[in-house]
């Protein structure tokens, strides 16, 4: 039982390249999110996926685009990355509805130059 | 807007001593709040839940209080060790909390000194 994986730990990017950031969990949970962590702004929400089939942006979505591909997957592309969104990513997973924890993955630190 | 504050500058406390970490809100009433534990280069890992309901919860050498008055959140740590030097950051859930979204406090650092 692997819980959430990211792949890849560690990208850079030059300023326009585009990237998609890889997200599974084994637990069988309903709702993943994918969160970005910044020095001092602490885990802030790009996007979630509440159940398969369903995606909403949250608190900082612009510069991404997210695919719940099946109900293990959940990615998180970049179209075109900028400086500004060096970051870590963290994707998490939970099945709210019974439980309200979410697990997070190791990250992906990401540099954009 | 929806606002969760923890105190940005680090803990620096004594073998043996407790710990209290705070997590104050603002334009919120949180059916519950968590707290989680986050290492240097890792993911944060859950601790505690709290509901609104309750006053206090204990697990092992942790307790929360949950104050719905004062929009407060305390985390206390006894009999701190080394082991538990970490960030620590407490979450909230979002809105009409139907969808699962935390909102995360900035964290605080807490470093336990043998």
């Amino acid at each position: 039982n692997a819980g959430v994986t990211q792949t890849p730990k560690f990208q850079v990017l030059k300023t326009g390249q585009s990237m998609t950031l890889q997200c599974a969990q084994d637990m069988n949970h309903n709702s993943m999110y994918w969160y970005r962590q910044d020095p001092g702004m602490g885990l802030r929400l790009i996007y979630y996926s509440a159940s398969e089939g369903t995606t909403d942006k949250g608190e900082v979505p612009n510069g991404y685009n997210v695919s719940r591909l099946n109900k293990r997957e959940f990615s998180l592309r970049l179209e075109s990355a900028a400086p500004s969104q060096t970051s870590v990513y963290f994707c998490a997973s939970s099945d709210f509805g019974r439980s309200d924890t979410q697990y997070f993955g190791p990250g992906t630190r990401l540099t954009v130059l | 807007s929806q606002k969760i504050e923890q105190n940005s500058e680090a803990l620096n406390i004594q073998e043996g001593k407790t710990a209290t970490l705070t997590c104050n809100y603002t334009n919120y009433s949180p059916a519950y709040l968590q707290w989680y534990r986050q290492d240097p280069g890792r993911g944060p890992v859950f601790l505690l839940l709290i509901r609104e309901n309750e006053k206090e919860k204990r697990k092992e050498r942790l307790k929360v209080t949950f104050d719905t008055t004062l929009k407060q959140s305390l985390f206390h740590i006894t009999a701190s060790q080394p082991a538990d030097s970490a960030t620590y950051l407490c979450a909230l859930v979002s809105g009409s909390g139907n969808t699962g979204k935390l909102i995360f406090g900035q964290g605080t650092t807490l470093q336990v000194k043998p």
